[in-house]
């Protein structure tokens, strides 16, 4: 079964707290993405992984960071959440320029 | 830089009207660009509804249509006769081979009437 699961779903978080957003995919993929998605806004890439311990910034890249340990898991940091990181974060996984497989997103609010 | 420009939403459609939802794009970094629409409903995350890699190729799926046209630089979906099970966000996108990242517009929200 083809799918990218993505922990937890919701998440309320003090300002200034860290947050871990997990990601993981069954395709063995080589390529994930972290999106955040606001209204009016569309789908901002924040980080793309070409593999473990291959990562780069996407358009929004602050305030965020990554890690890719396994080529199943990618990992989104908020190092002392901010609330205007409060948004609905989505992880994906593509096999070079294939279809992009999504997660069903985290909904994140910071207070 | 690549950029997705589609229709602002809201969209409201009455069940059995035909739908169009307006897509132009600039790929100034990609030579070849693949089109795809997506389409997220309620609860659910992102999910290709068709692609089209190649200019002036048609794709379809589920009653839904786009053409490639590298003209205009355009990729319009359209449907004939909507259903109330059509209401949904969706995104037109353009990618790239290689691992090119993919570039999404900001999505078009349909609200299909019953």
């Amino acid at each position: 079964d083809m799918k990218v699961t993505q922990m937890p779903r919701y998440l309320i978080k003090r300002m200034g707290e860290n947050v871990l957003l997990e990601c993981g995919q069954d395709m063995s993929h080589e390529t994930m993405y972290w999106y955040r998605q606001d209204p009016g806004l569309g789908l901002q890439l924040i980080y793309i992984s070409y593999d473990v311990d291959s990562n780069s910034e996407g358009d929004i890249p602050k305030g965020y960071r990554v890690s890719r340990k396994k080529r199943e898991h990618f990992s989104l940091i908020l190092d002392s959440a901010k609330t205007n990181q409060t948004s609905v974060y989505f992880c994906a996984s593509s096999r070079q320029d294939t279809e992009v497989f999504f997660g069903k997103g985290t909904r994140l609010t910071v207070v | 830089g690549d950029s997705v420009t589609q229709t602002e939403g809201p969209v409201t459609v009455s069940e059995s009207e035909s739908l169009i939802i307006n897509c132009t794009y600039s790929a100034t970094s990609i030579a070849y660009p693949n089109l795809f629409w997506y389409v997220r409903y309620p609860g659910e995350g992102l999910q290709l509804l068709l692609k089209v890699i190649t200019a002036g190729q048609k794709g379809s799926s589920r009653g839904f249509e786009a053409t490639y046209n590298k003209e205009t630089t355009s990729f319009h979906l359209q449907k004939a006769s909507v259903q109330e099970s059509d209401s949904a966000v969706y995104y037109c996108a353009l990618g790239g081979t290689g691992g090119y990242k993919v570039v999404f517009g900001s999505g078009t929200r349909l609200l299909v009437s019953p």
